[in-house]
């Protein structure tokens, strides 16, 4: 079952303009993490934040974590044609194994 | 580039087959999990291995099982396959506790 919502689930932009995607989650994590897919292609990590974190930056890349709220949002500052691909947020509960609960994504499309 | 690769790219096979795929590792990564995505979804976990013994189970039937090997490659096994098993199959390895390094999957397509 998918632990996370990602929102919106597409967004399109036009090159140079900020994204912002959310994520919420029902149970309460260890890691919060971002990950991005081109078109049918595997996933790349983005960055990680732990439960016990607010923010986070990584580059053109700032990810909030409200454990009150069970949300995550990440912003892409300043977005390129290139960003265009799908993003997805993954909870893991820590504990014996390192299992990834993914969203459904946020398909993000920047224009030229 | 991951250092995790898989095999084959696709695969057309027809209900009632069973179909083997698989995936090479970076040295050092301990870990390999297995996800299935299907189309318009997330991944959804399958099953990890951890030094070679199964260590976690998704919601997903004994038909699905897997092999990790010493040399950091692995082996996903799906036995009378179901045309909802066509999807997108991801390996993912990493040390523990670290995120994932995911390969770019093989596309499975059971007609």
């Amino acid at each position: 079952s998918q632990q996370g919502e990602e929102d919106p689930q597409a967004l399109s932009i036009q090159e140079g303009e900020n994204a912002t995607m959310n994520c919420s989650y029902k149970t309460s994590i260890n890691n919060l993490q971002w990950y991005r897919q081109n078109s049918g292609r595997g996933l790349v990590h983005l960055i990680l934040i732990r439960s016990n974190e607010r923010e986070k930056h990584s580059g053109r890349l700032r990810v909030t974590l409200d454990t009150s709220k069970k949300s995550s949002s990440l912003l892409i500052t300043a977005s390129r044609a290139a960003d265009t691909a799908s993003y997805f947020c993954a909870t893991d509960r820590g504990g014996s194994n390192y299992k990834l609960t993914f969203g459904k994504g946020t398909l993000l499309t920047v224009n030229p | 580039e991951t250092g995790v690769t898989q095999s084959p790219t696709h695969l057309i096979k027809t209900r009632g087959q069973q179909v083997t795929l698989r995936c090479s590792s970076q040295s050092g990564h301990n870990t390999v999990s297995w996800y299935q995505q299907a189309l318009g979804q997330g991944p959804q976990f399958i099953f990890q291995y951890y030094r070679e013994e199964e260590n976690g189970r998704g919601n997903f039937p004994p038909r699905f099982s897997g092999l990790q090997f010493p040399n950091y490659s692995s082996e996903l096994n799906v036995n009378a396959l179901e045309l909802d098993d066509s999807a997108l199959y991801l390996c993912a390895s990493g040390p523990w506790d670290s995120p994932l390094h995911f390969g770019n999957g093989t596309r499975l397509t059971v007609t």
